[in-house]
């Protein structure tokens, strides 16, 4: 399995709709994990981080099942400035700080 | 605080030259990463510092890059001879304490070997 894996999509969804983003990883002693938003042409931004089995944070949700090893991330009432890349990230086997970014998701939101 | 600061924003140069790009982290953060981002790799790890000091430099490509942070406030990536392959958005990214508190990243530089 890739240290992270996420479907590249693009997903397109018409305003309003909810979307879901999955996200695997291989290394099951990761404590912490994280989605970034990375719109065209810019840098990544953290959007949340996911600690024990969630996180929710006005519209976005995030799920963790460590069982399975994956992450996920719900949009709900998309909105056209959802449209952007997400990325998802972990820490590697024997991190000592640095992260492992997945080649991220790319979402568009039409009118 | 002005964020993580990258120079030059864009560059252009030709097969052969070298390179030099440059960062100043976000004040007190201890952390310095680079990244290569492209289409077909994404983002990649290419070396990160705690307080100066290489940590792990296993993503550099090959002995064309460098990396060097003389002080806190500055760090700098090195490619010579550039080919065209490197061209990719090359990201400076700090952080207070990793991997739990988030990495604020500079806005890039956008290298295009001919």
């Amino acid at each position: 399995r890739k240290e992270v894996e996420q479907d590249p999509g693009p997903f397109n969804v018409p305003e309003g709709a909810t979307v879901a983003f999955n996200c695997t990883y291989s290394n099951s002693a990761s404590q912490s994990f994280f989605w970034y938003r990375q719109d065209c042409r810019k840098e990544p931004k953290l959007l949340m981080s996911v600690y024990s089995s969630g996180n929710e944070d006005g519209r976005f949700t995030a799920q963790l099942n460590r069982a399975s090893q994956y992450i996920s991330l719900l949009i709900r009432d998309s909105k056209l400035s959802d449209s952007a890349t997400y990325l998802c990230v972990v820490p590697p086997r024997g991190s000592q700080g640095n992260l492992i970014f997945g080649k991220g998701t790319k979402l568009s939101v039409k009118p | 605080d002005a964020g993580v600061i990258q120079s030059p924003r864009h560059e252009v140069t030709e097969m052969g030259q070298e390179v030099t790009l440059r960062c100043k982290p976000i004040s007190g953060h201890d952390y310095l990463f680079w990244y290569r981002q492209t289409m077909m790799r994404g983002l990649e790890l290419l070396i990160y510092f705690n307080n100066n000091v290489p940590i792990d430099d296993s993503g550099m490509p090959e002995d064309r890059f460098s990396a060097k942070m003389p002080n806190a406030s500055f760090s700098t990536l090195k490619i010579q001879p550039s080919e065209p392959r490197d061209s990719a958005v090359y990201f400076c990214a700090s952080s207070l304490s990793p991997p739990k508190d988030e990495q604020f990243f500079g806005p890039g530089t956008r290298l295009t070997v001919l």
